[in-house]
């Protein structure tokens, strides 16, 4: 399965930007980027995906670097309620409807 | 526009009994995929259905554990002569179809505690 590696925790104040940083660098050309998140408590939830062109939702911004290896999750105004775990995986053609979970990052949120 | 449904929430076993997992997924959606998740882990996928097929079942253990899907009701994950091993966190999704770009949308989860 390909890898992405995401760091581990990051915190941020509310009512700022957060950038949310994933390495894929064995990406393929024909894999699609996901990102859920996963509050305490619930199962995980779709965020954003993408191929190449970055991607805007009334969730978030998905930035996709020019080579693919690498992409960023942006929350535009942090709250609360966005301390969650950042969940960046990769769907494969080979493994089609198979989601590979990492550990992801926890994101915390100070007031 | 319900999502998609786990039940029960909560479930508590002894070691030796089975335990049976609901998911009815969204409404229209008839790919269904289960995952575990133990404590302070992430999550592993288990098997992927879509309606009275298993298509991949590469997560699933060996032995004990099952699944269905059936033409009509939810999909069942079944875990028979429960471990204490098995205390997870067992989530479901589905989704329209299988395409790459298709999100998955998952329920809340039952969480099995063995005794």
């Amino acid at each position: 399965d390909a890898k992405t590696t995401q760091p581990n925790s990051m915190e941020s104040n509310e009512e700022e930007p957060v950038h949310l940083p994933c390495n894929h660098s064995t990406i393929s050309g024909t894999d699609y980027i996901h990102w859920y998140r996963q509050l305490p408590s619930q199962g995980p939830e779709y965020v954003i995906h993408g191929l190449t062109s970055n991607v805007n939702n009334r969730m978030a911004s998905l930035a996709i670097a020019e080579d693919r290896k690498s992409s960023t999750l942006i929350l535009h105004r942090a709250t609360l309620r966005d301390a969650a775990v950042y969940y960046c995986i990769l769907r494969e053609n080979t493994n089609a409807g198979k989601s590979t979970f990492g550990d992801g990052t926890t994101l915390t949120v100070k007031p | 526009n319900a999502g998609v449904m786990q039940n029960p929430r909560h479930l508590v076993r002894r070691r030796g009994q089975e335990a049976r997992l609901r998911c009815s997924p969204m409404k229209g959606h008839s790919h269904v995929y289960w995952y575990r998740q133990l404590p302070e882990e992430g999550l592993k996928f288990m098997v992927y259905l879509q309606k009275e097929n298993i298509i991949d079942e590469s997560g699933m253990p060996k032995e004990r554990f099952s699944a269905e899907f059936p033409k009509e009701g939810p999909s069942i994950l079944r875990i028979q002569q429960v471990v204490r091993g098995d205390s997870a966190a067992y989530f479901c999704a589905s989704s329209l179809d299988t395409g790459q770009g298709q999100p998955q949308h998952f329920g809340d989860g039952t969480r099995l505690s063995i005794l």
